[in-house]
């Protein structure tokens, strides 16, 4: 079955200090691994996306890597801000012609001063 | 990058009546879909609005309770008919462009009382 876990499914941190959020999947075939970044009451804004072949991405203070061998994924986020707060999503999809986008459940992130 | 609104941002409807979301893009786009997103879960996908034919539908939902138009490639409305607590939702409007980008209207949050 075709399926995207993240973990941990919220987190409170402080500003400033670094974090790390997880997603590992089970979709196949892979065509690409996105994540997005989710306000309160508004929809999903892409941070970063991966193929098969890229092991990181970044996105200014944030930073994705892709291991598409353990089929893991993880988000880290640098020194953060209290505009971090929000919910962070995993998608990820499969080539065209069975073209789907199959999303994670969010890690809920909390920053505070 | 794609500028999407929907309209209404927000509203708060009665059992039995229906709701009609209005999704505009800055641009002509090839592909548009709608998403639920129910509390505290991922996007669900509910069809892919198709310019001058019927919309696909994904497993679990029907023409008849989330009826789709999209009569040209920069506008499309979606339905929620009959409504019920449960379909209590925030519903988005996505695109998805040559660049294999997908972007999201800010959405709609609707509660059923």
């Amino acid at each position: 079955k075709n399926q995207v876990e993240q973990s941990p499914q919220s987190l409170i941190i402080l500003e400033g200090k670094n974090c790390t959020l997880q997603c590992n999947y089970t979709v196949s075939p892979f065509s690409n691994l996105r994540w997005y970044k989710q306000d309160t009451g508004r929809g999903p804004v892409s941070l970063t996306i991966m193929t098969f072949s890229e092991n990181t991405k970044s996105n200014g203070r944030y930073t994705a890597t892709l291991d598409a061998d353990t089929k893991q994924s993880s988000l880290h986020i640098t020194a953060s801000q209290l505009s971090d707060s929000a919910s962070y999503i995993c998608v990820v999809s499969r080539p065209s012609g069975t073209y789907k986008y199959i999303f994670g459940t969010g890690t809920r992130l909390k920053v505070l001063a | 990058s794609a500028v999407i609104s929907q309209k209404p941002s927000r509203d708060i409807c009665q059992r039995g009546t229906s709701l009609t979301i209005q999704c505009q893009v800055d641009s002509q786009v090839t592909m548009m879909f709608w998403y639920r997103q129910q509390p505290g879960q991922s996007l669900t996908l509910i069809a892919t609005a198709n310019q001058g034919s019927e919309a696909t539908y994904e497993s679990g939902f029907v023409i008849d309770k989330f009826p789709i138009s999209r009569p040209n490639l920069t506008f499309s409305t979606l339905t929620v008919s009959n409504m019920s607590p449960e379909d209590s939702s925030i519903y988005l409007c996505s695109t998805r462009h040559s660049t294999d980008t997908q972007y999201f209207g800010p959405g709609t949050r609707l509660t059923v009382l």
